[in-house]
């Protein structure tokens, strides 16, 4: 597509439920990116995404935290027995390759855990 | 890993002044730093980047440079206007250093707040 569409936009959830959110990015880019951004707060690494390689997931807060990326585009990141403070914005990005090129965003999901 | 530091953390400016924002990184291997900017509400999105093989680059009224010996680099905004007011944020990308998969993953600095006033 265009750019990089995240889905939903807003997620309200109770404590304690799972959510799920979706990231499709921008046709041939091959990595993809998924940060964190609390409100007034900087960008978080959570996981990226790389080609066929083994994932980094050295920026999961958490082992409720999981994501997971098929055929090489479309991401899922899943949020296990949600908590108030993992309410936050969740960006994702994808980019042509993994050094030297800017990463295009996503206009993020905005999960409000109640 | 790579960190990034980023200062001011807020910047008030009258319009038409200059604007400078700076940060340093630790991961000498780092190679590749963009800028990115983000409206109240909104995506960030990049503004400017710089490679490590030159040491500025503009962009009309923006500019970016690059110390590698020193390890820092900063954006300067010239003749600024109201509609420049967003949140700025720097990124370095992970060099050879980082490992693996970690490399090109972009570390962000904490973001400066930068307020134009008409």
């Amino acid at each position: 597509g265009a750019g990089v569409s995240q889905s939903p936009s807003n997620k309200v959830t109770e404590k304690g439920k799972d959510v799920e959110l979706r990231c499709d990015p921008i046709s041939g880019h091959t990595a993809l990116y998924w940060y964190r951004q609390s409100l007034g707060q900087g960008l978080e690494f959570l996981i990226y995404f790389q080609g066929n390689s083994a994932p980094d997931k050295s920026g999961l807060p958490s082992d409720r935290f999981s994501a997971e990326r098929t055929g090489g585009s479309v991401s899922t990141l899943t949020i296990q027995r949600t908590q108030q403070e993992d309410s936050a914005v969740y960006l994702c990005a994808s980019s042509f390759a993994p050094v030297g090129y800017g990463y295009t965003f996503g206009s993020g999901t905005r999960l409000t855990v109640v | 890993g790579e960190n990034v530091e980023q200062h001011p953390s807020t910047l008030s400016v009258q319009e038409g002044d200059s604007a400078v924002i700076k940060c340093t990184y630790s991961d000498s291997a780092s190679n590749y730093f963009p800028w990115y900017k983000q409206e109240l509400g909104k995506r960030p999105q990049l503004i400017i980047d710089i490679r490590s093989n030159v040491g500025e680059k503009k962009d009309q009224r923006i500019a970016v440079t690059l110390n590698k010996t020193a390890k820092h680099f900063s954006l300067h905004i010239t003749e600024t206007q109201p509609e420049d007011s967003a949140v700025y944020f720097c990124a370095a990308s992970g060099g050879a250093n980082a490992g693996g998969t970690s490399y090109g993953k972009l570390t962000f600095g904490q973001g400066t707040i930068l307020t134009v006033h008409p």
